[in-house]
Formats: structure tokens, sequence, C-alpha cells
């Protein structure tokens, strides 16, 4: 069964540092990815997604990921990080027609 | 453009009562799904309709839940009798379209699912 890995649970980065949330999937086929955010009180919204092609994909809010196939990762990344992207980031992959989901990393920002 | 309106936010019942939600997806949205997101869990589906017609239920656990989408618009979710391990957030959230199942090939674009706030249950 297809499955979703995001190894960490909770982290906390100081406001303007750099961010990585990892996340590890395993399917054989050509997977179709997703990075989704959700905030207290609200629903998740998409910030990125990948299906083929360019491996480095470009997202909303600053956000990037990076796929690589060789390590079944597709890990999230922002250069700079502001005390308003703390939140929970959810990866997904599509399986059939709808989303599988990792249980997601919980991102605390400090100042 | 609106988006995907669920009631009510919060509720807690006893174990063995029934308890109802209900969802009314964007506008011209055909597919809507029901998630469950059990604390420190991600969402996992529940169920998926296509306009009326159920697409994916094998997740849903049919002796307890039922769901319905009798005029493909909005859809109520219902648990009876509830179990203390219901106590989850239940979201909702709608495509425009099914999308086509990974590797088929058939080219067209990726329908996105956009997300209700979602119905907080705790079950006593």
């Amino acid at each position: 069964a297809q499955s979703v890995t995001q190894p960490d649970i909770h982290i906390t980065v100081s406001e303007g540092a750099s961010l990585e949330l990892r996340c590890n999937y395993s399917y054989g086929a050509t997977p179709y990815l997703f990075w989704y955010v959700q905030s207290p009180g609200q629903g998740l919204q998409l910030l990125l997604k990948y299906f083929s092609g360019d491996t480095l994909v470009q997202g909303i809010k600053g956000f990037e990921a990076e796929f690589k196939r060789s390590q079944s990762s597709f890990n999230l990344r922002k250069p700079s990080v502001h005390w308003s992207d703390a939140a929970e980031y959810f990866c997904a992959n599509q399986a059939g027609t709808a989303l599988i989901f990792g249980k997601g990393t919980t991102l605390s920002v400090s100042s | 453009e609106a988006g995907v309106a669920q009631s009510p936010r919060y509720k807690i019942i006893e174990k063995r009562q029934s308890v109802a939600f209900w969802c009314n997806p964007i506008s011209g949205h055909a597919t809507l799904y029901w998630y469950q997101q059990i604390l420190g869990q991600g969402p996992k589906l529940l169920i998926q309709f296509q306009n009326n017609g159920v697409v994916d239920d094998s997740q849903l656990p049919k002796d307890r839940f039922s769901a319905e989408r009798l005029k493909g618009v909005d859809s109520t979710l219902k648990i009876q009798p509830a179990k203390l391990e219901d106590s989850a957030v239940y979201l909702c959230a709608s495509s425009l379209d099914t999308n086509p199942p990974v590797g088929s090939g058939t080219g067209v674009p990726y329908n996105e699912q956009f997300f209700g706030p979602g119905t907080r249950l705790t079950v006593l």
C-alpha cells in the first residue's frame, strides 16, 4: 500500500532562518506529490504539487519543494521563515483518485 | 468565490449518541470528499462522491457511518452510534471534477481539492 512518511513531528525554527521539512513516499510508479498547510481552525491549503518535469517546484508563500526519485523524497523548503508560517504541514501522495496524507509536521517559529 | 462551508464547527456528544455534519461545496464542484483527521495524524479519506454517486467508500465504517449527497450539491455525514474513537476533525473538500488515477496518462488538468474548516467532534 502507498504511504507517506514525515519523520519530524515537531520542528522549531528561528524567524528569518531557513526551513526544510522532510517527506518520504513509497510508490513504484511516478508519484503525484503535494504539500498542504493547516493553520489553527483553518482548512488545508495547497502549497505546491509535483506531477512530472522539473524536480524543483515553486509554490505559494515563498515555499519550494524538490522531488528526488533516488531518495523517494519530496522535501519542502523556505529560505527565510516568518512568524506567520507557524502551522502544521502535511505531505500527500495521490493514490487512485484520492490523497494519502502523512501524519504532519508542526512548525513553531521562535523570535 | 465562497469556499467550502461546514457546520457545525464544534460538537460534543456522549458515546452511543448520533451526530450529523453538513458540507456545502464550492459552487459547480462535482466531486466532494469527507476526511477524518484524528489528533496527531493526517486526514484519512472516508468517502468520495462524484455528483450524487459514490466513487470510493472503502474506508468508511459502514456499520456506524453513513453519508449522502442526494442532489449532487451539499452532503451530510452521519455517525450512529458514536464511539470514543470517533473523536476527530471531520473535513469536507471539493474539486471541480474527479482526478484520474495516477499514471492513466489522460493529460487532463489536475483538479485541486479545496478544504473546508472542518467540524471538531468530541465523544465523551
